[in-house]
């Protein structure tokens, strides 16, 4: 079945550092791809996606590329901020059709320290 | 205007009591989701409605029972709620196959 995995976190990072999440998916088909984030209390949000090989997705200075070759969606940004603190989800759509949801990553915690 | 909401945010209960959460979402999709996220953060579906019909059940215990009384609604109920049902419960809807989900903001069930 699908799969998504995940680098483990937490990940620590200081303020401005050059930030990558890796990400790497098992699917067959041609699924879509996305980065959720998500804030302490709060849900998931959409933070960007890529829906065929080679897109780009980007958002509020994050950016990830679908990669086929090597079934990868790696997060990055170049400037972290203190706010940028929380918990990032990859995930992809389902292969077998619009009703399976989106199968995700066990989740990276990014701390960002001043 | 909240797209998808659930009621309620928290929800403290002792073992072997039957409660509910209620979702809604005013986005007009089609399918919507419950999930299930541990202390650890990680999340697995639980249910999927698409128009009112059950899609997947991903080997869920049958005490969790999904009501759609609508497109619009998809309620979850809890039977007889044990120690390992403490965890954040999300609601999702989404409009159509390789698109995005639009999550609650979740609600935290603690069993005591």
């Amino acid at each position: 079945g699908d799969s998504v995995t995940q680098m483990e976190g937490p990940v620590t990072l200081s303020e401005e550092a050059f930030l990558t999440i890796n990400c790497t998916y098992t699917a067959t088909g041609y699924p879509s791809l996305f980065w959720y984030v998500q804030y302490p209390g709060e849900g998931l949000q959409l933070l960007l996606k890529a829906t065929k090989a080679d897109d780009k997705g980007s958002n509020k200075g994050f950016e990830a590329t679908y990669r086929k070759e090597t079934t990868s969606f790696h997060l990055e940004k170049g400037s972290v901020q203190v706010s940028d603190s929380a918990v990032y989800f990859c995930a992809l759509s389902g292969s077998g059709g619009g009703a399976d949801g989106l199968t995700f990553g066990k989740g990276t915690h990014l701390i960002i320290q001043p | 205007d909240t797209a998808v909401s659930q009621t309620p945010k928290y929800l403290v209960t002792q073992m072997g009591n039957d409660k509910s959460i209620k979702c809604e979402q005013n986005l007009g999709h089609d399918t919507m989701y419950w999930y299930k996220q541990d202390s650890k953060k990680f999340l697995k579906i639980m249910f999927s409605y698409n128009n009112k019909e059950l899609i997947i059940n991903e080997t869920v215990p049958n005490r969790f029972s999904p009501k759609s009384p609508d497109k619009a609604h998809l309620n979850l109920h809890i039977n007889s709620l044990e120690l390992g049902d403490s965890a954040v419960y999300f609601c999702a809807s989404h409009p159509g196959p390789n698109s995005p989900l639009h999550f609650g903001n979740g609600t935290r069930l603690t069993v005591t």
